[in-house]
Order: C-alpha cells, then sequence, then structure tokens
C-alpha cells in the first residue's frame, strides 16, 4: 500500500514570494490534516479536512495561507506571500477513520526555507 | 490550554544500553495516547497508541506504559541500536484533535 505522498521534499523562496505544497493521501482515507512543524515544536495543525470539506482551519493564518482539497483526494496548501516566520516542515497526513481515536499516517513533509 | 511536555529534550546513549522518556500531558478529556518514532528525511510512524490508564505496549524491545489519572506515559527502549536514532513524540488525542509534545531527540552513539 502506498503512503502518503508530498511534493516537493525541499523548497527555497525568497520572501513575498508564493508557494504551494501537494499532497496525497492513502487510499480510501477522507481525513487529511495539514501540519506545520517549526524547528524545536511539535507539530501544529493548520487544518483538517472530511472528504472535501475543511472541519477545522482555526489555526490557519487565513490571510496568506489558503487550502483545498477537490474531489476530496489530493489537497494542496498555499502561502502567499511568504514570510521569513513561514521556514518550516509543512507535514501532510491522512486518517482512514474520522472517529475521536484516530491513527494519523504521514507523508515525509516539505522543509520550506524563506530567505 | 492543552499542553504536552516531552522530556529530556534530546539524549544520548551508548549502542546496547537502555533508555526511557517521558511524555506529559492533561489528566482530563483524555481519549488516547500517541507515540510516533520519526527519523531523519523519514515519515514520521506510529509505534503506539493507547487508551486505557495502566495500558502497556510492546514492539520488540521498544515498550510504554501509560498513567492516565497523573497525566504521563514512558517509552522504554532496551539495548539501543544505531537505528533507533530518531525524535519520538507523543500527541495527547481530545477530541477529534492531536495535541503533540515537542519531541525526544535520541542519539545512539557506537
Amino acid at each position: 500500500e502506498a503512503g502518503v505522498v508530498q511534493s516537493p521534499r525541499y523548497k527555497i523562496i525568497e520572501k513575498k514570494q508564493p508557494v504551494a505544497f501537494w499532497c496525497n493521501p492513502i487510499s480510501g482515507h477522507n481525513t487529511l490534516y495539514w501540519y506545520r512543524q517549526n524547528l524545536g515544536q511539535g507539530p501544529e495543525l493548520l487544518i483538517r479536512y472530511e472528504n472535501e470539506e475543511a472541519v477545522d482551519d482555526s489555526q490557519l493564518p487565513k490571510d496568506r495561507f489558503s487550502a483545498e482539497r477537490l474531489k476530496g483526494v489530493d489537497s494542496t496548501l498555499k502561502i502567499q506571500p511568504a514570510e521569513l516566520g513561514d521556514s518550516a516542515v509543512y507535514l501532510c497526513a491522512s486518517s482512514l477513520t474520522s472517529g475521536v481515536v484516530h491513527e494519523q499516517y504521514f507523508g515525509p513533509g516539505t522543509r520550506l526555507t524563506v530567505t | 490550554i492543552l499542553n504536552v511536555e516531552q522530556s529530556p529534550q534530546s539524549l544520548h546513549v551508548q549502542e546496547g544500553d537502555s533508555t526511557n522518556f517521558t511524555c506529559s500531558f492533561p489528566s482530563s478529556n483524555f481519549y488516547a495516547l500517541h507515540w510516533y518514532r520519526w527519523e531523519t528525511a523519514k515519515s514520521p510512524e506510529a509505534l503506539f497508541v493507547m487508551t486505557l490508564n495502566g495500558d502497556e505496549k510492546k514492539k520488540g524491545r521498544i515498550s510504554a506504559t501509560l498513567n492516565t489519572k497523573e497525566g504521563y506515559s514512558y517509552l522504554y527502549i532496551k539495548g539501543s541500536q544505531p537505528e533507533d536514532s530518531a525524535t519520538y513524540l507523543c500527541a495527547f488525542n481530545s477530541n477529534y484533535q492531536l495535541i503533540w509534545g515537542a519531541g525526544t531527540k535520541l542519539i545512539i552513539k557506537p
């Protein structure tokens, strides 16, 4: 079974430039998560999707971040414009169930460096 | 604000030695406690999902215990090997969300 796929793995951009990350979850997983992990901290949830609906985007900085999950499968996370503080690892995860207790499966992440 | 603390932040262990580290979490609104291992340049990998107070889980040389009343979990590694070098993350499963600790970075010295 293929795991969660993310691309690109690494991205270096200058501040004020746009950037986009792509995620393909495990087949059949209806729930998809985007996390941001800053150095020395745990992952922080940005947005959670149930199929194509964003059910929790309370931590997504909506002035510059946007996400979509058309057709309830692949998802894209965009930052426009990027700031220096956006340098982090962006993780995508998916889970089979939307139940309270659920195991999440992660992709390898995209390491973003904003210069 | 829900807070999950892991200690120590990093740990150097001699190959062959055993080690353990701690995850502290809120003792209310508990649904589950997750342990993940994250090796450099790879995806975080689930180790254990623990739901019951007193739970003990084991996978090879790695085991974990859970105390939900006092809000802590221990992860043990017996006879550390170089391939155990990774960051170990715990996550407190509250209602529909995971609150993550910052991780313990384990480095095994040959």
